[in-house]
């Protein structure tokens, strides 16, 4: 069955370190997207593709970043991590813009 | 600005008793709803979609409804298996996907 897949699952650092969180899909979908969880905001999108070589900016992207070199991966890196980029990240994907995302089981992730 | 609110913000219901969680939003011919059941340590999973006003959807124990302001998701005798946190999102006109989500309710099942 496709799934989409996250790891690691759990992730302790510290402030000032680079993080990648990885993030694949064998859906073959062509949108991926990048959203934290936080309580008392939901979720919100910090980066999202299109398609290969495509990225572009969320509602929260500033010390993220993103690169897609292939259809199944999306991975997210935190430059420099800061104790306010504690928090759980859910990788997404989608066929279509106009479709469902499906999400994968999530990264905690605490910066120290 | 594009808003999509839930209510209640949490519910507690006892096994078999009926309700509805409400998603009301701003936002102008949205390109679809989107409904998941988030349980705790996990991702969103999806459950309906639905598109234009008057639409619904069925799943076991559950029916999504549609209007031009809101959605609602019914919940018919529920277990206590439907705990969970049940969370809206619109897909706003521009179709680029970038959904907008609700806060969510969460909802207590006791046996």
């Amino acid at each position: 069955d496709a799934e989409i897949t996250q790891s690691p699952r759990h992730k302790i650092t510290e402030t000032g370190r680079q993080v990648t969180l990885a993030c694949h899909q064998t859906w073959n979908h062509n949108n991926m997207f990048w959203y934290r969880q936080d309580l008392g905001h939901g979720l919100r999108l910090i980066h999202y593709s299109y398609g290969v070589h495509d990225t572009n900016k969320g509602e929260v992207s500033d010390g993220y970043s993103v690169s897609r070199s292939n259809t199944e991966d999306l991975p997210l890196t935190l430059e420099s991590a800061a104790s306010s980029q504690t928090s759980v990240y859910f990788c997404a994907s989608s066929r279509d813009s106009a479709d469902e995302q499906f999400f994968g089981p999530g990264t905690r992730l605490t910066v120290l | 600005e594009d808003q999509v609110t839930q209510s209640p913000e949490a519910l507690r219901l006892q096994e078999g008793e009926s309700s509805s969680l409400n998603c009301s939003y701003t936002v102008s011919g949205l390109r679809g709803l989107f409904w998941y059941r988030q349980d705790p340590g996990k991702g969103p999973e999806f459950l309906f979609t639905l598109y234009s006003a008057g639409e619904e959807k069925e799943k076991e124990r559950l029916k999504a409804t549609l209007t031009k302001k809101e959605s609602f998701l019914h919940i018919t005798a529920p277990k206590p298996e439907d705990s969970a946190t049940y969370l809206c999102a619109v897909n706003p006109p521009s179709n680029t996907g970038k959904l907008i989500f609700g806060q969510g309710t969460t909802l207590q099942v006791k046996p």
